[in-house]
């Protein structure tokens, strides 16, 4: 398969800015993704980039993307304790095949 | 919500029994995908469909089969469950095409437990 790494925790303080970092190896990603998953839940669809952008801002959400060197980042601004869970980044490629990471698990502390 | 419907939400069976999954759409997207999610591994894709009797296989295929008779149902099996088979089981379904519409809707979820 591809390989779609991210690290696996990430713990930050209710108030700061959290930034969850992916490397990705395919390069014909066509448009790359982030996912939440809540406990007990399925994923739901945060954002997306399409490749040939660099940056995409959606409120407090801000991903960029360096395709020379495959990294994709989520920054979450004015984290709070409901952002604590599990964020996996995907990206799609040929025929709709969507490939995950291992997902980063958040804790946002009072 | 997309309308995806995975049944069962929950099951536990013996090793060596047949397992079969259900996911059931009511958006008629053309993809439908099977994944399975374990800790450390994210989501690994098992087998995919992109339409009706048209089905590939993933990255960890093995000990799994499809079939997709209807736009709306994605059925899969595990022939002879196994410990290893343990997990927990999402669908998806994406639009064809490029753009937003390929953003894949996740169902909620099987728990899957051999023992």
């Amino acid at each position: 398969g591809e390989d779609v790494e991210q690290s696996l925790f990430l713990s930050v303080r209710e108030g700061d800015s959290s930034v969850i970092n992916c490397t990705y190896t395919d390069s014909s990603s066509t448009y790359l993704y982030w996912y939440k998953q809540e406990p007990g839940a399925g994923l739901q669809l945060l954002t997306y980039i399409f490749s040939n952008m660099d940056m995409k801002q959606d409120q407090r959400l801000t991903v960029l993307l360096n395709k020379k060197d495959k990294h994709l980042s989520l920054r979450i601004a004015d984290t709070q304790t409901g952002d604590s869970a599990i964020y996996f980044c995907a990206e799609s490629i040929r025929f709709n095949k969507f490939y995950f990471g291992s997902g980063t698990k958040l804790n946002v502390k009072p | 919500d997309a309308g995806i419907t995975q049944s069962p939400r929950h099951k536990v069976t013996e090793t060596g029994t047949p397992v079969t999954l259900r996911c059931h759409q009511t958006e008629n997207h053309r993809y439908m995908y099977w994944y399975r999610q374990d800790p450390g591994h994210g989501l690994r894709l098992i087998h995919y469909s992109y339409g009706v009797k048209d089905t590939d296989k993933g990255e960890v295929s093995d000990g799994y089969s499809v079939s997709r008779s209807k736009t709306e149902d994605f059925l899969l099996t595990l022939e002879s469950a196994t410990s290893s088979q343990t997990s927990v089981y999402f669908c998806a379904i994406s639009e064809q095409g490029t753009g937003p519409n390929t953003e894949a809707f996740f169902g909620q979820g099987t728990r899957l437990t051999v023992v």
